[in-house]
């Protein structure tokens, strides 16, 4: 058990729907990344969050946002969805921001959501 | 642009069979090399962190070593058990989150 916890863990939606995925990042850990997986692309970077503040912009459409709220936890909103969005979207946690004290730099990723468009 | 190849994508392997999987990287000022091993369903786990060339990290019947333009995972020995996916990522200087390879999926069997 990682400590990062995702909600929910299976979501099944229909195009041009709008869904949040949820994530508590581990106890003390300030930063927040969000990636999505499918089969061809591999774990692509969307969106990192650090203590409330975007730090760092990947390949995230349009279409979808991130927060990060005061009590750390974040959410992923994904919206006019596609049939192509349909993949798992995986949320880590870092203790700090790349460098900073007492940061190692690896991620710890929570179990994931799995999101299926129809 | 930071970029990760890993290499075989498969592997079968015969339990005892030990091998390598190699991560060639890309990297601007290589600030940590990672690998993970996630399986089927699940988040990916974390393993090893390399820092500089010639850094060695050992779990189990993993190895983990580093040179200036891959890493590899060299397994000894391998359990069934040790099936799953493995995953490199690297973070550059210019940049705070990770950028990970396709990852190679080994296939340990009996």
């Amino acid at each position: 058990d990682s400590g990062v916890t995702q909600t929910p863990k299976h979501l099944i939606t229909a195009t041009g729907q709008r869904v949040t995925l949820r994530c508590s990042p581990r106890s003390g850990d300030l930063s927040v990344y969000w990636y999505q997986q499918s089969l061809d692309q591999g774990l692509q970077f969307l969106i990192q969050y650090y203590n409330g503040e975007e730090r760092a912009k990947g390949n995230i459409l349009e279409r979808f946002s991130a927060q990060q709220f005061p009590d750390l936890h974040s959410e992923l909103n994904l919206s006019s969805l596609e049939l192509g969005d349909s993949a798992l979207y995986f949320c880590a946690s870092s203790v700090a921001r790349a460098g900073g004290p007492g940061n190692t730099g690896e991620l710890f990723f929570g179990e994931g959501s799995r999101l299926t468009v129809l | 642009e930071d970029q990760v190849t890993q290499s075989p994508e498969a592997l079968r392997l015969q339990e005892g069979e030990s091998s390598s999987l190699n991560c060639s990287y890309t990297v601007s000022g290589l600030r940590g090399l990672f690998w993970y091993r996630q399986d089927p369903g699940k988040g990916p786990e974390f393993l090893f962190t390399l820092y500089s060339a010639g850094e060695e990290k050992e779990k189990e019947r993993l190895k983990a070593t580093l040179t200036k333009k891959e890493s590899f995972l060299h397994i000894t020995a391998p359990k069934p058990e040790d099936s799953a996916t493995y995953l490199c990522a690297a973070r550059g200087s210019g940049y705070s989150t990770l950028t990970f390879g396709k990852g190679t999926m080994l296939l340990v069997s009996p």
